[in-house]
């Protein structure tokens, strides 16, 4: 069963600790994203990576690190720098960058910082 | 950073009913516009990817139009279901996606 899964479904950090989202993709795409939503937004584009050992920042990366150094993985590391961190976080993956590509999207994290 | 809207924000319809909705996006440096559903508990999905101007899209009872001239896309559903119900993301490409804030259908029964 091809897809991308996020891990876990619900995170509880304390504030100042770093913490790390998992995203994982076996479609064999190139592209992976990260956005953050909150209540009333849209998507955000937080970090997109177009190939492995490549990523760009979207419109909100400040407080954000990512890496992409296998194909099937990009993780998000959510520093204590970000000043809102609490939010639903969703990963997508598309076969290319293309204007084309349609994203898939994961199941999304969310996550509470207190 | 791109600024697309999407009205109306929400929007109640009953079964049976046939409705649609909006999606503006600025028109200069036009890519592409796509739109996704997403239902509850689940993940968004991909409905349409459209580059054409006049360029008109179906899948089953729901289809969708798109003018970049005026920066307009138009998303139809034909006698609406309770399956329906979601929300209807549109993204317009042009330095990845920007999405608008979505309209959330609900079909009554």
């Amino acid at each position: 069963d091809g897809g991308i899964t996020q891990s876990p479904k619900y995170l509880f950090r304390k504030e100042g600790q770093n913490v790390t989202l998992s995203c994982e993709q076996n479609l064999n795409h190139d592209a992976m994203y990260w956005y953050r939503q909150d209540p009333g937004q849209g998507l955000r584009l937080i970090y997109y990576s177009q190939i492995v050992n490549d990523f760009q920042k979207g419109d909100i990366a400040e407080g954000y690190s990512v890496s992409r150094e296998k194909k099937e993985s990009f993780p998000l590391t959510v520093t204590s720098a970000q000043k809102n961190p609490t939010a639903f976080y969703l990963c997508a993956s598309s076969i290319g960058s293309g204007v084309s590509d349609e994203q898939y999207f994961g199941p999304g994290t969310r996550l509470t910082v207190t | 950073i791109l600024n697309v809207e999407q009205s109306p924000q929400s929007l109640h319809v009953q079964e049976g009913d046939s409705t649609n909705f909006t999606c503006s996006f600025p028109s200069s440096n036009f890519y592409a516009l796509h739109w996704y559903r997403w239902e509850t508990a689940k993940s968004p999905e991909a409905l349409f990817v459209m580059t054409l101007n006049g360029d008109e899209k179906k899948k089953g009872r729901i289809s969708a139009t798109l003018n970049t001239k005026e920066g307009y896309s138009y998303l139809y559903i034909k006698g609406s279901q309770p399956e329906d119900s979601a929300t209807y993301l549109c993204a317009s490409m042009y330095d990845g996606l920007t999405f608008g804030k979505g309209t959330h259908l609900i079909i009554q029964p």
